[in-house]
């Protein structure tokens, strides 16, 4: 089966400083990845749509100067927050979408658990 | 508006049946999905529904109704490990995944 990896599992910063969370399909093209965000004990929040050799696309309410997507190669997406705060601390996970364009073909990453001091 | 509803907390007994139901409200719809979350876990796919009836997969069986806009998903012979979070997803017009806020499922001994 398709499957991604995301690095770091975990990542604890400092206010102010810059993390960048990888996201890898490891054995399949994904011409898009999806970043998403969730709290505890909430649901999935969509962040932004990443496009192979495009912009993302960002979701209402999500600042894209603060949290760079950059998806330079048909395996690799990367997130950046830039100038964290505490209230950046979540679990941030990304899936990947097989080139066929099913939505039914999303695979998610294990996720990456960000706490900003 | 978009609304995806779902239990927030449901309680079920080893060896037992639980049904987790699922409405909707989408602009556009392609597909029902319910996915599996273990704590701290990223997701895991359990099933997709396009067409009105029933899937069965194992122990896990889920339901679509269009015309209603419902869904549920069945879990037969409960086992310990099936504690998780099952968040029920929809396909939208722009085939982005709408999310559901998850049901909490706990299993008792």
């Amino acid at each position: 089966g398709a499957v991604v990896s995301q690095h770091p599992s975990w990542v604890i910063c400092k206010s102010g400083t810059s993390v960048k969370i990888e996201c890898r399909s490891l054995d399949f093209q994904a011409t898009t990845m999806f970043w998403y965000r969730q709290f505890p004990k909430q649901s999935l929040m969509l962040m932004a749509t990443s496009n192979e050799g495009s912009k993302a696309t960002y979701e209402q309410g999500v600042e894209k100067d603060k949290f760079l997507i950059n998806h330079a190669s048909l395996t690799l997406s990367t997130l950046t927050v830039t100038s964290a705060h505490p209230e950046d601390s979540s679990f941030y996970i990304c899936s990947a979408r097989l080139p066929e364009g099913s939505v039914y073909e999303q695979y998610f990453g294990p996720g990456t658990r960000l706490t900003v001091t | 508006g978009q609304n995806i509803d779902q239990p927030t907390e449901m309680t079920a007994t080893e060896g037992a049946i639980v049904q987790i139901n699922c409405t909707y409200q989408t602009s556009g719809f392609n597909g029902l999905f319910w996915y599996q979350q273990h704590a701290g876990e990223a997701p895991t796919f359990l099933s997709y529904n396009v067409l009105d009836g029933l899937e069965e997969k194992g122990r896990f069986s889920s339901f679509l109704s269009r015309s209603k806009g419902y869904s549920y998903l069945l879990l037969k012979e409960l086992q310990m490990k099936d504690s998780a979070s099952y968040l029920c997803a929809v396909g939208d017009s722009n085939y982005q995944l709408i999310w559901g806020a998850g049901t909490k499922l706990i299993i008792k001994p």
